[in-house]
């Protein structure tokens, strides 16, 4: 199965920095990545899918990037309300992998 | 207002059975695959399992094959996930998600989840 990895595992950042988290895949997915935020006790929201193309609602300052097997996730100015894990996830077939996760706190 | 509402978490001892329901509102729930996403406690976002519109395709993270079974009735607006010879790891907030129209859309609906604890 492909696996897939986030990196880091954590980071903080100030307020109106650029911030950047990579999602790898072991092996390619071609653009069949999504980006979800979860905000401490919500659940799950979808930001990101074929890699690139934003969510309806999601603000501009989140895009994404990549294919095959590399992959970003870029909040060019980060706010208060970013505050949560980001999570990459394969779904060109099953299994529909989830990366472990990246926590986002304000520094 | 589209909606999906988990039922039928609780405590089991290890090597018991769960039933988890959800009921879809607010969209076509027979255009739709679906999926079942489960957290454990502290822990990052695991998918369990998809369904196709007519059930005639489903898929299982490794873990739970052989144990766990989706399933779904169109009539009902309703998605199942049987659960089989639970064991401690299973423990997690069980998600209801609605994926897309085609195989090759994410999860973009997410119920609110129902907790199932395995101890003994």
């Amino acid at each position: 199965d492909i696996q897939m990895t986030q990196s880091p595992s954590s980071l903080s950042a100030s307020v109106g920095d650029r911030v950047t988290i990579t999602c790898r895949a072991s092996q390619g997915v071609t653009n069949y990545l999504a980006w979800y935020q979860q905000k401490p006790g919500k659940v799950p929201n979808l930001l990101i899918y074929g890699a690139s193309t934003l969510q309806s609602g999601v603000p501009p300052r989140f895009s994404g990037s990549g294919s095959g097997t590399d992959f970003t996730l870029t909040i060019s100015s980060l706010q208060p309300e970013d505050v949560a894990t980001y999570y990459c996830q394969k779904y060109n077939s099953a299994p529909w992998t989830f990366g472990q996760g990246t926590k986002v706190e304000i520094k | 207002e589209v909606q999906l509402v988990e039922s039928g978490g609780g405590l089991v001892q290890p090597g018991g059975s769960l039933r988890l329901s959800c009921a879809a509102s607010g969209f076509t729930f027979r255009s739709y695959w679906m999926s079942w996403v489960r957290q454990a406690p502290g822990k990052g976002l695991e998918w369990v399992a998809n369904i196709k519109q007519d059930e005639g395709e489903k898929y299982y993270v490794d873990s739970v094959k052989g144990r766990f079974t989706i399933s779904r009735d169109n009539a009902k607006n309703s998605l199942y996930l049987q659960m089989n010879s639970l064991r401690v790891e299973d423990t997690a907030v069980y998600y209801c998600a609605r994926a897309g129209l085609n195989w090759n859309i994410p999860v973009n609906v997410w119920g609110q989840g129902t907790t199932v604890t395995v101890s003994s």
